[in-house]
């Protein structure tokens, strides 16, 4: 009963690559979420998904950061020409299909560091 | 947007204390929910509550959803040192979407 999945783990670019963390959400769930946590910080809601779907995406920077959650394959959340004050750990979280409210299941996050 | 404010920021406690921290939000949420987060992993959720009043445990812990809806307290008793770790708070309005809204969390430290 495997739980979410992220990878990679950590990931270390330089300034200007581009991120690409990936989310596998638990068996069953449809709905996907990123957030974002700084050190020494809480975490920050980035975008809800659905397959196919972007719900919510209020928390996500309007520029170089997209999400997608394809109808196969995990979910991906892209950042374009990184910059240091990107590194932060970004966490996916998965919830059951259903009535909104659901609880949310986090994955184990990629740590990303801008060097 | 919606701020959630926790206290203590950190606790340094000897085994066997209780703790308590709370969260207190300028405006209300439907489902107000702690989770614990142990360094390089995700948050586990410890408890949710859903009613506003509400008094849930979970083993060693107590959780309460506050009357007004604007503040939570978490409870727990007989402090052991696999508890040290993160403690978060999250609040979240269900008739806004489903984002969680996260405290800045307690530093939990417990001295054998």
């Amino acid at each position: 009963n495997a739980g979410v999945m992220q990878n990679p783990r950590h990931l270390v670019r330089r300034r200007g690559q581009e991120a690409r963390l990936r989310c596998s959400p638990m068996k069953g769930h449809s709905h996907v979420y990123w957030y974002r946590q700084l050190p020494e910080e809480g975490l920050k809601f980035m975008v809800y998904l659905q397959k196919e779907n972007i719900i919510d995406e209020s928390g996500m920077p309007k520029e170089r950061f997209s999400a997608e959650f394809p109808k196969e394959g995990p979910s991906i959340l892209r950042i374009q020409q990184v910059v240091r004050g990107d590194s932060a750990a970004y966490f996916c979280a998965s919830s059951p299909p259903g009535l909104a409210g659901d609880t949310q299941y986090f994955g184990p996050g990629t740590r990303l560091t801008v060097l | 947007g919606q701020q959630l404010n926790q206290s203590p920021q950190s606790m340094f406690i000897q085994e066997g204390e209780d703790v308590s921290m709370n969260c207190t939000s300028s405006s209300i949420f439907n489902t107000w929910l702690w989770y614990k987060q142990d360094p390089g992993e995700g948050p586990v959720l410890l408890i949710a509550l859903y009613k506003a009043g509400e008094l849930t445990s979970n083993g060693r812990l107590t959780a309460q959803f506050g009357i007004t809806r604007k503040d939570s307290f978490l409870n727990i008793s007989a402090s052991i040192p696999s508890d040290v770790g993160i403690y978060f708070c999250a609040g979240q309005l269900n008739n806004a979407g489903n984002m969680l809204t996260f405290g800045g969390g307690t530093r939990l430290m417990v001295k054998p």
